[in-house]
């Protein structure tokens, strides 16, 4: 079965600076999307970010990017410039190239902005 | 983008009522629906997932009478609690995905049941 792990609880950074989320997943299949969601309080569930696992090259959106590492089975997502309206609830998520659509959740973690 | 709603976004009811919470793709057909449960600083739970016209496949340990879930068209999913008791007070998400946005969920903005 395919879990998702996220090791880390709870983050602060302070703003604008730069902050890396770890997510660790495991799986058998070798194609496959992943995800990094954003919760803010608003409890609205935000893409912010997609890698297709074949696809060798890191995914960026403006100040968010991925360090996707297929060997290792890392998938962490890096903030630069780090704004207070980041500050959220930041899920990592693992689903099959598959009909299902299925996604399996990290624990999340909790990052802090601190002005 | 794709959008999807939820209605109510917030209802209270007394302990053995039933509620009825609603989710719809407002601008897509959904042939999927998903349906998730969160506690407070947890994580989604997964609940089931509907297809439009088929009954919903319920993840294990979700009881399928107490958690009716009926996807009656390509744009509406619904969620009836029956017979509610204080610990199915939780935040409920639904998303909905479709074959031709590649199975990307779209995520409603939630409803808090609180079962009194």
């Amino acid at each position: 079965a395919q879990t998702v792990t996220q090791s880390q609880p709870e983050m602060s950074v302070q703003e604008a600076e730069t902050v890396t989320l770890s997510c660790t997943y495991d799986t058998s299949e070798s194609d496959y999307y992943l995800f990094w969601y954003k919760q803010p309080p608003s409890r609205q569930m935000i893409l912010v970010i997609r890698q297709e696992a074949y696809k060798q090259q890191n995914a960026t959106e403006n100040r968010f990017s991925v360090n996707f590492q297929k060997a290792a089975k890392s998938f962490s997502l890096k903030i630069s410039d780090s704004q207070l309206g980041d500050a959220a609830m930041y899920f990592c998520a693992w689903r099959s190239t598959g009909n299902t659509g299925k996604l399996i959740f990290g624990q999340g973690t909790t990052l802090q902005v601190k002005p | 983008g794709a959008v999807v709603s939820q209605h109510p976004s917030w209802v209270i009811c007394k302990s053995g009522t039933s509620v009825k919470i609603e989710c719809r793709s407002l601008d897509f057909q959904a042939t999927t629906m998903f349906w998730y449960r969160q506690f407070p600083k947890q994580s989604l739970m997964l609940m089931a997932t509907s297809n439009e016209g088929s009954k919903a496949t319920y993840e294990q340990g979700v009881e399928k009478d107490k958690f009716l879930i009926n996807h009656a068209s390509l744009t509406l999913s619904t969620l009836t609690v029956t017979s509610a008791h204080p610990e199915d007070s939780s935040f409920y998400i639904c998303s909905a995905s479709d074959r031709r946005y590649y199975n990307e969920q779209f995520f409603g903005p939630g409803t808090r049941l609180t079962v009194l």
